[in-house]
């Protein structure tokens, strides 16, 4: 089945700085792969996507870029502010649509 | 708008007991429900995707005997955690997803908690 690694594991910037957030999977045959954010106390957040027939998605000051030859995502969060502070997940598909999720990146944003 | 509810939010049993989360959809037809628990670790792990009419299909590590779970309606799941320990603690999530949309977004609930002594 799929597997997703995410590095790095913690992230502490100055507020302003851009940050990199890596993450790999293993199964070719994923077309689709969301990504979350979860603050302290509150519910998973959708923050962005892309699919496998796209190399790169903007979101404001998030960047999605897309590997697919070597099965490689990397988000790109840039201005960061002390409101990005928390942890994210980029996540792919196992099976039908059910997610597999990496094991997180906790950002924390320092004023 | 689409939104997922979670009942209880917390809950705490002692070791060896049983408790019973539920999930809530609203706004939208919930014909596929998965069910993760993310460790105190913060690893989310996938525990049974269930889907209206279809058998529910658990990952590996996870049984119905352990998680039995319910999907009744376009609306509703819920999932029992049958005799509790320690290592069953963590944040229970429910994700739904209306299957006639393609790559639609999975919208999740807040969590239940679980706390076991």
């Amino acid at each position: 089945g799929e597997q997703v690694e995410q590095l790095p594991s913690s992230l502490i910037v100055q507020e302003g700085a851009s940050v990199l957030i890596n993450c790999s999977y293993t199964d070719s045959a994923s077309v689709y792969f969301p990504w979350y954010k979860q603050e302290p106390g509150k519910r998973l957040q959708f923050i962005i996507d892309i699919r496998s027939n796209m190399e790169r998605k903007q979101n404001q000051r998030l960047t999605l870029l897309f590997d697919k030859k070597t099965k490689h995502l990397s988000l790109h969060i840039t201005a960061t502010q002390p409101g990005d502070s928390a942890i994210y997940f980029c996540s792919a598909p196992s099976g039908s649509w059910q997610l597999i999720f990496g094991s997180g990146t906790q950002l924390t944003v320092m004023p | 708008g689409a939104l997922v509810y979670q009942y209880p939010r917390r809950t705490i049993c002692k070791s060896g007991t049983s408790m019973r989360m539920e999930c809530q959809a609203v706004g939208f037809q919930a014909t596929s429900v998965a069910w993760y628990r993310q460790s105190p670790q913060k690893t989310f792990e996938l525990i049974a995707l269930s889907t209206v009419n279809s058998a529910i299909k658990y990952e590996q590590n996870f049984t119905q005997e352990k998680f039995p779970i319910s999907h009744p309606n376009l609306s509703f799941s819920s999932m029992t955690v049958l005799n509790a320990y320690l290592e069953d603690r963590g944040l229970y999530l429910c994700g739904a997803r209306e299957v006639a949309l393609n790559y639609a977004e999975q919208f999740f609930g807040p969590g239940t908690r679980l706390t076991v002594l």
